[in-house]
């Protein structure tokens, strides 16, 4: 299994309606981190959250992370087809290494 | 402008055969690493770099080798013991080495078996 659970694997939504996205570590979270990749590409750094409890917001786009529960949440806020992509959350495990979830796959339907 | 290329875009592999995939950065990093990502799945680790002339296996080493003879480059070598190499490949690099830095992203390495 997964050290980093995304859920749902993939998501397709109207344009203008909200939505969350959820990460899910089987691990303490002493970092985590959100990206976003758009298909064939490289990935665009969003958010890094560090304390627990801390919520941090660019654009449209929010990220919280709940320490206690292992869990960092993304929220978008009437979503656009820009939003469209692989969301893809990372976590810090110990010096040198990054460990990603599977990722979640977003539509944005006209 | 700062950032990661990686090159080439696309390459195609022959059985048996070595190939190298490049990985530049200008932005005066110490830390470079080497992801490989396959369909429905996450970002593994291949090799990561500190610094200059040091690195180290991550989680999916076999059938890959890295240098890192300058602080900018990290080139793979994707050699004829990987026997599944097909997949995307992701260069990055992170101002410290760790969790505690947002880590950079190239555009990636799509490679393919003749």
């Amino acid at each position: 299994s997964q050290e980093l659970e995304q859920s749902p694997q993939s998501l397709i939504v109207q344009e203008g309606k909200n939505l969350t996205i959820n990460c899910t570590s089987s691990k303490t979270l002493y970092g985590l981190y959100w990206y976003k990749q758009k298909y064939g590409e490289g990935l665009i750094f969003l958010m890094m959250l560090q304390k627990g409890g801390e919520e941090k917001s660019h654009e449209k786009i929010t990220a919280k992370l709940d320490e206690k529960k292992q869990q960092s949440s993304l929220h978008i806020t009437a979503s656009q087809p820009s939003h469209a992509g692989i969301y893809l959350c990372g976590a810090g495990r110990g010096a040198q290494k990054l460990v990603f979830g599977q990722g979640t796959r977003l539509t944005i339907n006209p | 402008d700062g950032g990661i290329t990686q090159s080439p875009k696309y390459l195609f592999r022959k059985e048996g055969q070595n190939v190298t995939l490049s990985c530049e950065q200008n932005l005066n990093h110490d830390a470079m690493y080497w992801y490989r990502q396959d369909p429905g799945q996450g970002l593994r680790l291949i090799y990561y770099s500190q610094i200059v002339n040091d690195f180290q296996k991550g989680d999916i080493a076999e059938g890959y080798s890295v240098s890192r003879e300058k602080k900018e480059s990290f080139p793979l070598t994707v050699t004829s013991a990987q026997k599944n190499p097909t997949a995307f490949y992701l260069c990055a690099s992170s101002t410290l080495p760790g969790g505690n830095q947002p880590q950079h992203f190239g555009d990636g390495t799509r490679l393919s078996i003749l």
